[in-house]
């Protein structure tokens, strides 16, 4: 089956820095979002990006298809933006298929 | 706004004991995932609850010990069955495709601790 890798898979930083998440993925897909869940365990939908470049205020993200990658920009970080943020691929049945999780951590 | 309502949001449990967990959209949809989130893991598909007719579950999962019923659109329950410490997780619904969006949406989530 597809495979979902993402890097780094810690990140620390302090309040303000800017930071990068990458998703690697081994087949095509027309399916791909990004989530970020909190320290209590929910699941927010950050981005539906199978492909092409969206922005959300501080986010973006940019998924680069044809070279099966997506990246998430995060700007100017907030304590708000720590916990983890997961990269998903649809699957055959119509359910998603995770990456392995960033665990990100802002310091004040 | 677009709601999914999971409960409970968490539990402690006895071994042995079976918990059932519900998840109610309020909308009607075709499909809806069960998930489980073990601790410092990802979220690993368990089945898909189709309405009408049998649970499909993925390698490693059973329906003796996760049933499922879906009695219909908007409504699903996942039962953990003869609980171990190894049951203790996150478990999650999902359902895609509605309110006119593509992505995923996912219930607050059930934290479930077996003692």
């Amino acid at each position: 089956g597809i495979q979902v890798e993402q890097s780094p898979p810690d990140l620390i930083l302090q309040e303000g820095a800017n930071s990068t998440l990458r998703c690697n993925f081994s087949d095509s897909v027309n399916n791909l979002q990004w989530f970020h869940q909190n320290p209590w365990g929910q699941l927010i939908n950050l981005f539906y990006i199978p492909s092409g470049t969206k922005q959300n205020g501080r986010l973006s993200a940019t998924t680069v298809a044809t070279e099966r990658y997506s990246l998430l920009y995060i700007s100017s970080s907030q304590t708000t933006d720590s916990g983890v943020y997961f990269c998903a691929v649809g699957g055959s049945q119509g359910n998603l298929i995770f990456g392995k999780g960033t665990k990100l951590s802002v310091k004040p | 706004s677009a709601v999914i309502s999971q409960k409970p949001s968490r539990d402690i449990c006895q071994r042995g004991t079976s918990l059932t967990i519900q998840c109610q959209v309020d909308s009607q949809v075709t499909m809806m995932f069960w998930y489980r989130q073990q601790p410092g893991q990802s979220l690993t598909l368990i089945a898909t609850a189709n309405q009408g007719s049998e649970a499909t579950y993925e390698s490693g999962f059973v329906i003796d010990k996760f049933p499922i019923s879906r009695p219909n659109l908007t409504f699903s329950t996942l039962t953990v069955s003869n609980m171990s410490p190894e049951d203790s997780s996150i478990y999650l619904c999902s359902v895609e495709g509605v309110w006119g969006r593509a992505e995923a949406f996912f219930g607050q989530g059930t934290r479930l601790t077996v003692v």
